[in-house]
């Protein structure tokens, strides 16, 4: 049963370099989520995904790109990485109930450092 | 517009001992609350969240929090702490009909022997 999984979970980076956060979730959900925790800041949505084929900004988009590659999968793209993004990453998804916001799963964590 | 605002970033309880942890809210219309948990080295999990039904919410691990429209406020409460509660606690808030929560900055809750 393993939920939303995140990969790498640790990664260093030079500045300037790209990688790519791979997230996929088993549970079938229309809506996933990546988010950025910061010591003192909570989390902050970076982009969302409401349903396979659509992509929605969130709070601190610049410097990220998405692909919802399909239902299950949902990747964040650093194309030129900063020292600002250093960062732990989490992936979420979740399912609208009629009536009632869906909880959200998370995966575990990326933590991200650029030099 | 919407946000959240957790009263003190570190708490800390004798086991045994009352649980507070406060959120404040601010929003345009009714919202849904949550709070999540965190342990380290973990994803977040829902503890409880508050939809416009009762406005005592009772979550997993016996916590519990109360909205109070009159005071924009949606607190944490437990009333024993136990060793295995410290971990780091997050209000957030959703506006009906969005996909995205706002998250508070955070509340990390130790527990003393």
């Amino acid at each position: 049963n393993a939920g939303v999984t995140q990969t790498p979970k640790f990664q260093v980076l030079k500045t300037g370099q790209s990688m790519t956060l791979q997230c996929a979730q088993d549970m079938n959900h229309n809506s996933m989520y990546w988010y950025r925790q910061d010591p003192g800041m909570g989390l902050r949505l970076i982009y969302y995904s409401a349903s396979e084929g659509t992509t929605d900004k969130g709070e601190v988009p610049n410097g990220y790109n998405v692909s919802r590659l399909n239902k299950r999968e949902f990747s964040l793209r650093l194309e030129s990485a900063a020292p600002s993004q250093t960062s732990v990453y989490f992936c979420a998804s979740s399912e609208r109930v009629a009536g009632s916001p869906g909880e959200l799963f998370f995966g575990e964590g990326s933590r991200l450092t650029v030099l | 517009a919407q946000s959240v605002t957790q009263l003190g970033s570190h708490v800390s309880v004798s086991e045994g001992a009352l649980v507070l942890l406060r959120c404040n809210y601010s929003s345009s219309v009714p919202p849904y609350l949550f709070w999540y948990v965190q342990y380290p080295n973990q994803g977040l999990q829902l503890l409880l969240k508050y939809t416009s039904a009762a406005t005592l919410v009772k979550g997993i691990n016996g916590f519990e929090a109360e909205f109070k429209k009159s005071e924009t406020s949606f607190h944490l409460t437990k009333p024993s702490a136990h060793m295995s509660d410290a971990a780091e606690y997050f209000c957030a808030v959703q506006i009906p009909g969005r996909r995205a929560l706002t998250f508070g900055s955070g509340t990390r809750l130790q527990v003393q022997p």
